[in-house]
């Protein structure tokens, strides 16, 4: 389905407990991004990676940390999740500056 | 880094009348700006698309303007219908390299029959 999948795509988790969501890809794009999704916010970027090894945050990278070794897999890590990091997450692929394709998103909610 | 402010917020048209949504970017150098359509409980996927060195593209009943003086892009939906509802997002890149795009905080349409 559109060569990039997300999972889990629901988690309930509680305060303070570690929480990785994985995003992986079969169209070979050298880009990937995680973003989240919250009401009057739109999509903001998290951190996004260039190549194995190679990432950067985003705007909103605080509490967040991602690993990328294999072409395929990206992982977003919350180390300590928090109320605030109840939303939907959106991973994103591209090649270049064709647009991006996204993932079917990970609903988490923190209690 | 680049800003994209989007208006407005919520548009409700009637089924087979014209909606338009307005997107300002602030960095000049920004070059490529999508627009995607997400449907409720879905994942955004891209509409329509334009590059700074075209100033108008239409796909069907879609079409994107862009004004690079004045920084601002608009989507165009002509001849609206019931499955035109969605939330819009416009986005831009900006100049720096490795293609993150920026986006709006997105437009929910709503075509009443």
């Amino acid at each position: 389905d559109a060569g990039i999948t997300q999972s889990p795509r629901h988690k309930v988790t509680e305060t303070g407990t570690p929480v990785t969501l994985r995003c992986h890809q079969t169209e070979n794009h050298r880009y990937m991004y995680w973003y989240r999704q919250d009401p009057g916010h739109g999509l903001r970027l998290i951190h996004y990676s260039y190549g194995v090894k190679d990432t950067d945050k985003g705007e909103v990278s605080d509490g967040y940390s991602v690993s990328r070794s294999k072409t395929e897999d990206f992982l977003l890590t919350l180390e300590s999740a928090t109320s605030s990091q109840t939303s939907v997450y959106f991973c994103a692929i591209s090649l270049d500056t064709a647009g991006y394709t996204f993932g079917s998103g990970t609903r988490l909610t923190v209690v | 880094g680049e800003n994209v402010e989007q208006h407005p917020s919520t548009l409700s048209v009637q089924e087979g009348d014209s909606a338009v949504i307005k997107c300002t970017y602030s960095d000049s150098a920004s070059n490529y700006f999508p627009w995607y359509k997400q449907e409720l409980g879905k994942r955004p996927q891209l509409i329509i698309d334009i590059r700074s060195n075209v100033g108008e593209k239409k796909d069907q009943r879609i079409a994107v303007t862009l004004n690079k003086t004045a920084k601002h892009f608009s989507l165009h939906i002509t001849e609206t219908q019931p499955e035109d509802s969605a939330v819009y997002f416009c986005a831009a890149i900006p100049s720096g390299g490795n293609e993150k795009l920026t986006f709006g905080t997105g437009t929910r349409l709503t075509i009443i029959p």
